[in-house]
């Protein structure tokens, strides 16, 4: 009963460095996102997947950066890491078709850029 | 556009008092889903309830309520004799049918402290 799975849990990087939050679900989901959550704030879509094949962007996409070759991956690439990507990273995903599902979350991951 | 507003930022009760978490939203669209998650201390976002806009009954499980009014755009959390275990945040989300799964919008949660 895995769910969603997000590694890692905790990362420190230097402004610059790059990164790749992993992701993935063993739900058969057809949808999965990527969300930030700021201190104190509510969550903010950066990316979602439809599908294998396809992505799409959120509300704040900008240093980010996604693929989704697989039903159940869905890797969040940081390319240039700067102190505002500071965050709580959050993976989800859903189903959506006949029966639209809520979302299931992942633990999340503690991103600091110092 | 969608909105979702939770204007209780933080609230404070003692242990076995009832708490209602209020939830406003927007859309244009007539059909749509709201939901409920929590996020205890521990950090994990945990579901709780999903409502279509179509069904305005009210829901109760457990010492948890819900109250669905579409005439005021109104989508409320109660809990009933408050526990310890309740403190956490609560986030109220919307995603409309037409685009379902391309857009939740997520307030900006509501924090709750239950003090023994």
């Amino acid at each position: 009963n895995a769910g969603v799975t997000q590694t890692p849990k905790f990362r420190i990087l230097k402004i610059g460095q790059s990164m790749t939050l992993q992701c993935t679900q063993d739900m058969n989901h057809n949808y999965m996102y990527w969300y930030r959550q700021d201190p104190g704030m509510g969550l903010k879509l950066i990316y979602y997947s439809v599908g294998a094949g396809i992505t799409d962007k959120g509300e704040v996409p900008n240093g980010y950066n996604v693929s989704r070759s697989t039903t159940e991956d869905f890797p969040l690439r940081l390319e240039l890491a700067a102190p505002s990507q500071t965050s709580v990273y959050f993976c989800a995903s859903s189903y959506v078709g006949n029966s639209n599902q809520p979302q299931h979350f992942g633990d999340g991951t503690r991103l600091s850029i110092l | 556009a969608q909105k979702v507003t939770q204007a209780q930022t933080e609230i404070s009760v003692v242990e076995k008092e009832d708490v209602t978490l209020d939830c406003v939203y927007e859309t244009r669209d007539t059909t749509y889903y709201l939901f409920w998650y929590k996020q205890p201390p521990s950090g994990e976002l945990v579901f709780l309830i999903r409502r279509n806009s179509f069904d305005e009954q009210n829901e109760i499980s457990g010492r948890y309520s819900w109250n669905f009014q579409k005439s005021t755009s109104s989508f409320n959390f109660t809990i009933t004799a408050s526990q310890v275990v309740d403190s956490a945040v609560y986030f109220c989300a919307l995603s409309e049918a037409s685009n379902y799964g391309q857009n939740f919008v997520f307030g900006p949660g509501t924090r709750l402290s239950v003090l023994p």
